[in-house]
């Protein structure tokens, strides 16, 4: 079965660092692979996709994300954060026609 | 549109009582599914579908049922509450990844919080 894992459980950042959030997959066929945010009381939302094409893909708020297959990696990238980007982070898969998540990264910035 | 419209969005059950949460899309999308969310485990799907008549299990299906009569419909239920599905639980819909037009974006209810006591 496929399965999704996320490095960091809790990031904590001051305003302007750059950030790096790790995500790793389990499954060596074709995948698309997303990241979703979700802010504090609300749904999930998505952050940015990778379907094919381009492994380097952007997304709103600044957001990147870098598709790397030799290392079944996606990790998501932002140069500069802000107070407003602290949130939960998803990374998730889509390769057996179900979408499966990450257990989330938890990010909090400081003014 | 409204999009994925949850129901109740909050609910407080005894152990052994029954209840059904709704869930209803008008986005025409074929796939639906439930997941549930837990400190720390991320969201876990419970149960699937990708079509009218058509339902798969996820990763922890046990203690709930689903069905699939319509398109726009899929509610979750659960037979005997017992305190370990105390969650927060969010249906999902999309379009399959593959054909003209499809994102495969996942397209997230507002959630309902379940606590069994």
């Amino acid at each position: 079965a496929q399965s999704v894992s996320q490095h960091n459980h809790h990031v904590i950042l001051s305003e302007a660092a750059s950030l790096e959030l790790g995500c790793n997959y389990s499954y060596g066929g074709t995948v698309n692979l997303f990241w979703y945010v979700q802010y504090p009381g609300q749904h999930l939302q998505l952050l940015l996709k990778y379907f094919s094409g381009d492994p380097l893909v952007k997304g709103i708020k600044g957001f990147e994300a870098e598709f790397i297959k030799s290392k079944f990696s996606f990790n998501l990238r932002k140069p500069s954060v802000q107070w407003s980007d602290t949130a939960e982070y998803f990374c998730a898969v889509n390769a057996l026609g179900d979408m499966r998540f990450g257990a989330g990264t938890r990010l909090t910035v400081k003014p | 549109n409204a999009g994925v419209t949850q129901t109740p969005k909050f609910q407080v059950l005894k152990t052994g009582q029954s209840m059904t949460l709704q869930c209803a899309q008008d986005m025409n999308h074929e796939y639906m599914s439930w997941y549930r969310q837990d400190p720390g485990m991320g969201l876990r799907l419970i149960h699937y579908s990708v079509g009218a008549g058509i339902t798969d299990q996820g990763e922890v299906p046990n203690g709930y049922n689903v069905s699939r009569s319509t398109t726009e419909d899929f509610p979750l239920r659960l037979l005997s509450a017992a305190p370990s599905q105390t969650s927060v639980y969010f249906c999902a819909s999309k379009n399959p990844t593959s054909g003209r037009g499809n994102t495969g974006e996942l397209f997230f209810g507002e959630g309902s919080r379940l606590t069994v006591l």
